[in-house]
């Protein structure tokens, strides 16, 4: 079963405006972590921001902040005065504790973001 | 504070030959997984380390295996390689510290089966 749902594959959007990257997740475990990452074409993984399944505010760093719903199990990305910089691979991850006690990060298929000129 | 490193970068390899992927961790961190990224199955968990023990355990056949070392470096091996294995295999460190998780990935090994 899909875990972690990234509904856009690809997303355009002008300079120095924002954006929202959309991720739903599904999960029985009350303790779990969301993350989001950007790959650029570099292909390193970058780590944007953190949220816990028990923080009461969403998270934020910088021009980034998770849109955390936890009724809705979605945790959206939002972008504000996107740069052109910001063009790249988006991944929004869940880290949730394993059968065996351990943890395991189960990935989106990930959001394309285009930022245009 | 130096991030994570892996090596080698890159890498090329025939079928049936087996490959070994070093991962260093950032300082103070602990807990070690790998993944695998393909474009057609995207990122994939492999297996977490964390203190030298393996907690958990993707959905990857025996071909796959790991270890860390007592200071918190891994390992990983592939054996009798597939086409299939190509990939970029990314390892990441992380470290929990007052309820906040922070989980950095090291830069890749392209894996290129012949």
């Amino acid at each position: 079963a899909q875990k972690i749902t990234q509904t856009q594959p690809g997303m355009f959007v002008q300079e120095k405006e924002a954006v929202t990257l959309d991720c739903t997740y599904d999960t029985s475990d009350p303790s779990y972590g969301l993350f989001w990452y950007k790959q650029p074409s570099s292909g390193e993984m970058i780590f944007l921001i953190y949220q816990g399944s028990y923080d009461q505010q969403n998270a934020t760093e910088g021009r980034y902040s998770l849109n955390f719903q936890k009724a809705r199990k979605s945790a959206n990305l939002v972008i504000s005065a996107s740069q052109l910089g910001d063009s790249a691979m988006y991944f929004c991850a869940m880290r949730e504790e394993g059968n065996t006690g351990g943890f395991k990060t189960i990935f989106g298929a990930g959001t394309r973001l285009f930022v245009k000129a | 504070k130096a991030g994570v490193t892996q090596t080698p970068r890159y890498l090329i390899k025939t079928r049936g030959q087996q490959v070994t992927l070093s991962c260093s961790p950032i300082s103070g961190h602990r807990s070690v997984s790998w993944y695998q990224q393909t474009p057609g199955q995207g990122l994939q968990f492999l297996f977490e380390y964390f203190s030298e023990t393996q907690r958990n355990k993707g959905n990857f056949p025996g071909r796959f295996s790991g270890r860390q070392f007592s200071n918190s470096r891994s390992e990983m091996n592939v054996s009798t390689l597939e086409l299939g294995d190509s990939a970029l295999y990314l390892c990441a460190s992380s470290l929990v510290l007052g309820g906040q998780e922070t989980q950095y990935f090291g830069p890749g090994t392209r894996l290129l089966v012949l």
